[in-house]
């Protein structure tokens, strides 16, 4: 099965700072790759996505590279804020056939980023 | 619309008991996914309902079950509880039309279960 290992699992940066956090996977049939944020006492809630047929993809001040060779993909998050500060999960899934998806995704074991004033 | 929500919020059993929970799903959302969460495992995928059935499956013993009923409500089951399946339960839906894209997930606030 698939297996996504995570790194950092923690992050403390000063506001203003950029963050990376890297994730790798192992399954190459995996083509979905979405970004959960969790705030302490929170539900995961997505930040941003990307699929198997785009290298990088960008909303704001958060972005996502995707290195499919590699099996590697990648969060940025510029001009950190300290609302920010949140533990952040990447995840990998295999895309289902037409006719309905059938998937799982299987999460990183999380990145604590914390942005300090 | 109305968020993913899940009942109860917290729960306390002791060992030997089993639990039931709850998940409904956004309206139109016709897929539902359980997860436990818990600080040394992270987020572990336990199985996937869509139009009643069972897609997918992780790698949980057999005391873990579920059910969807025919309104995409979904429950799951833990039964012969051990202190080590004291986790938050998250549930998830995904609208799922159809087609070859995966659609986003949406996390309910889960039930905070404490097995004694």
């Amino acid at each position: 099965g698939e297996n996504v290992e995570q790194h950092p699992s923690t992050l403390s940066v000063q506001e203003g700072d950029s963050a990376v956090i890297k994730c790798t996977y192992s399954d190459s049939a995996s083509n979905y790759f979405p970004w959960y944020k969790q705030e302490l006492g929170k539900r995961p809630q997505l930040i941003i996505d990307i699929r198997s047929n785009v290298g990088e993809k960008k909303d704001q001040r958060i972005a996502v590279t995707l290195n499919k060779t590699a099996k590697h993909f990648s969060l940025h998050i510029t001009e950190t804020q300290p609302e920010d500060s949140a533990v952040y999960f990447c995840a990998a899934s295999e895309e289902g056939n037409s006719g309905g998806s059938n998937y799982k995704l299987t999460f990183g074991k999380g990145t604590l980023l914390t942005v300090n004033p | 619309k109305a968020g993913v929500t899940q009942t109860p919020r917290y729960l306390i059993k002791t060992r030997g008991q089993q639990v039931t929970l709850s998940c409904s799903p956004i309206s139109g959302h016709r897929s539902v996914s359980w997860y436990q969460q818990t600080p040394g495992q992270g987020l572990q995928f336990l199985f996937e309902y869509f139009s009643e059935t069972q897609r997918n499956k992780g790698n949980f013993p057999g005391r873990f079950s579920g059910r969807q009923f025919s309104n995409s409500r979904s429950e799951m089951n833990v039964s012969t509880l051990e202190l080590g399946d004291s986790a938050l339960y998250l549930c998830a839906s995904s609208l799922e039309l159809g087609g070859a894209s995966t659609d986003t997930q949406y996390f309910g606030p889960g039930t905070r279960l404490t097995v004694l």
